[in-house]
Parts: C-alpha cells; sequence; structure tokens
C-alpha cells in the first residue's frame, strides 16, 4: 500500500510569491488533513476534510491560505501571497478510522 | 483549550538503559491519546491509541500507558535504532488532534 505522498518536499519561495502544495492521501482514505509546524513550535491542525468537503477549517491561519480537495482525491494548499512567518513544514495525514497517517512534509521557505 | 506537555525535552540514553517519556495532557471530553515516532526528515509514524485511564499497550520495547492527566511511553532496553523524537497528541471529541512538542531521543551504543 502505497503511504501518504506530498509534492514538492522542499520549496523556496520570496515574501509575496504563491505557492501550491499537493497531497495524495492513502488510496480510499476518505479523511484528510493539513498540518504544519513553525520553527520551535509543535505540530497544529489547519484543516480537514471529509471526502472533497472542508469538515473543519478552524486552524487556518488567515485567508492567505486556500485548500482545495479534487473528487475527494488529492488535495492542494495554496498559499498566496507568502509571507516569512509562512515558513515551516506542512505535513498531510490521512486516515480511514483512529489513527492519521501522514506524508514526509514539504518544507516551505519564504525569503 | 486542549493543552500537551511533554517532558523531558530530550533525553540521552545508553543503550539498553530503560526510562520513560512523559505526556501531560488539559482536555476536556479526552477521546484518544496518540504516541507518534518522528524520524528527521519524516512525518510522524502512528505507534499507539490509548481511549481510558488505565489502559496500556505495547510494541517491541514500547509500553504506553494512560491516567486521567498523563501518559508515559517506557522505553525497555532501548537500542540506537529507537532514537527519534515522540510525540504525544490529544484528541477530544471530534476535534483535530492536538500534539505536544515532543521528546528527542538519543541512544548510544
Amino acid at each position: 500500500e502505497a503511504g501518504v505522498t506530498q509534492f514538492p518536499s522542499h520549496s523556496v519561495i520570496e515574501k509575496g510569491q504563491t505557492v501550491t502544495l499537493r497531497c495524495d492521501p492513502i488510496s480510499g482514505h476518505d479523511n484528510l488533513y493539513w498540518y504544519r509546524r513553525v520553527m520551535g513550535k509543535e505540530i497544529k491542525f489547519l484543516l480537514h476534510f471529509v471526502k472533497e468537503s472542508k469538515q473543519d477549517e478552524s486552524g487556518m491561519p488567515n485567508n492567505r491560505f486556500l485548500a482545495e480537495r479534487t473528487g475527494g482525491t488529492y488535495s492542494t494548499l495554496k498559499v498566496q501571497p507568502a509571507e516569512l512567518e509562512d515558513s515551516g513544514v506542512y505535513f498531510c495525514a490521512s486516515s480511514q478510522g483512529e489513527s492519521l497517517h501522514f506524508g514526509n512534509g514539504t518544507r516551505l521557505t519564504v525569503t | 483549550e486542549d493543552q500537551v506537555t511533554q517532558s523531558p525535552e530530550a533525553l540521552r540514553l545508553q543503550e539498553g538503559e530503560s526510562s520513560s517519556l512523559n505526556c501531560s495532557y488539559t482536555v476536556s471530553g479526552l477521546r484518544g491519546l496518540f504516541w507518534y515516532r518522528q524520524d528527521p526528515g519524516k512525518g510522524p509514524e502512528f505507534l499507539f491509541t490509548l481511549y481510558s485511564a488505565g489502559e496500556e499497550k505495547e510494541k517491541e520495547r514500547l509500553k504506553a500507558t494512560l491516567t486521567k492527566k498523563e501518559s508515559f511511553l517506557h522505553i525497555t532496553a532501548p537500542k540506537p535504532e529507537d532514537s527519534a523524537t515522540y510525540l504525544c497528541a490529544v484528541q477530544a471529541g471530534r476535534r483535530a488532534l492536538t500534539f505536544g512538542s515532543g521528546t528527542r531521543l538519543q541512544v548510544q551504543p
């Protein structure tokens, strides 16, 4: 079984640019989550999809972040325009039960 | 607000030297407490879920226990390959997981 896959693994962009992160969950997993870890802090929740619907987006920091999940399959997280404080590691996770399966993350650096 | 505090922040052990990691939590209506292992450059890897006080789960050299206020991850006779960051997270109701900052474990041969 293929795990959760995230693209790209690293991204370096300038402040004000746009970046799109992609997550391919484990096939058949209805639940898809985005989390992020900023420098020195704990992993924090961003949002939760059930199939193609946003179940909970209470962790999204502001309207510069836009998440979509096309047809209940892969998901994208767009940051536009990026700010310095957006730097960190963005994790995607999927589940069909209690335990979350995480991808290896996208390390985003905004300069 | 749900809170998770892990201690110590870092722990260095000799191979074979058993120890415990602590996870203290404050949550309204605990649904589950989760332990994850994270290696550098990787995502968290699921280890255990505990649901109620008194519950224990084991996997190889690891044993997780749960009380009403904290959880312990006991590591018996650790090996260098057990070196990683261990993360604790809680879930209340249908809310998303709240993570602690983790304990960085280094096991020296």
